[in-house]
């Protein structure tokens, strides 16, 4: 069976430190990957997509950006967090060109 | 700009009732669609789908329909209980290959015993 995971689960940074978020998913080959952030109150957030190695497509302008160096392995990054990147981010992976999205545990975030 | 709304960010409902959760989409395109439940720091967990060209999908106690012309789909929970308590989304899709959701921004469904 097919499994996701994420870590750290929880994570405290300062304003201007850098960021690394790592998903992993087992099971399956060459998903589509995706990247989502919950903000406090509201709903989920379409960040990074991923159809294969090296393919990255961004949905919003952000200071984040995203990787992914391996087939299983989808990576958000920043260089430089904001208070606003506060969150709780999640990481999703559907069998490609089919429908449904499976995600991950998710990573809490609080930049301070 | 919302393309996908739920507009109750919450409902009470007691346990062995019927709990009905709204989601209303203004893109015409979208031809396929989710609802998600999530506990509390964890990620969501997928329920049921339903696709454009059918107006319900069953799955035990959940049932989803589709009312493309009204662009409003809802979920059914029958019945309700207390574990059925969760946050509940509902997203939509337009794009075939990548298949991108558009997630509505929940409704918090508690179930009172």
């Amino acid at each position: 069976s097919q499994t996701i995971h994420q870590w750290p689960a929880t994570l405290v940074q300062p304003v201007g430190s850098p960021l690394s978020l790592e998903c992993t998913v087992e099971g399956t080959s060459n998903p589509n990957l995706y990247w989502y952030r919950q903000a406090a109150g509201r709903g989920l957030q379409l960040l990074f997509y991923s159809v294969g190695i090296g393919q990255i497509s961004s949905e919003v302008p952000q200071n984040l950006s995203a990787s992914r160096p391996q087939d299983r392995q989808f990576i958000l990054s920043s260089k430089k967090l904001l208070l606003s990147d506060s969150g709780f981010y999640l990481c999703a992976w559907s069998v490609q060109f089919k429908e449904t999205q499976y995600f991950g545990p998710g990573t809490r975030l609080l930049v301070l | 700009d919302q393309q996908v709304k739920q507009n109750s960010p919450s409902l009470s409902v007691q346990e062995g009732r019927i709990s009905i959760l709204n989601c209303d989409y203004t893109n015409s395109m979208f031809d396929y669609f989710l609802w998600y439940k999530k506990y509390p720091a964890e990620g969501p967990t997928f329920l049921i789908s339903i696709s454009s060209i059918k107006d319900k999908n069953e799955d035990g106690r959940f049932t989803v329909f589709l009312n493309k012309s009204a662009k409003h789909l809802s979920l059914h929970i029958v019945p309700s209980q207390p574990g059925d308590s969760a946050v509940y989304f509902c997203a939509a899709s337009a794009i075939s290959g990548t298949y991108k959701y558009i997630f509505g921004t929940g409704t918090r469904l508690k179930v009172l015993a």
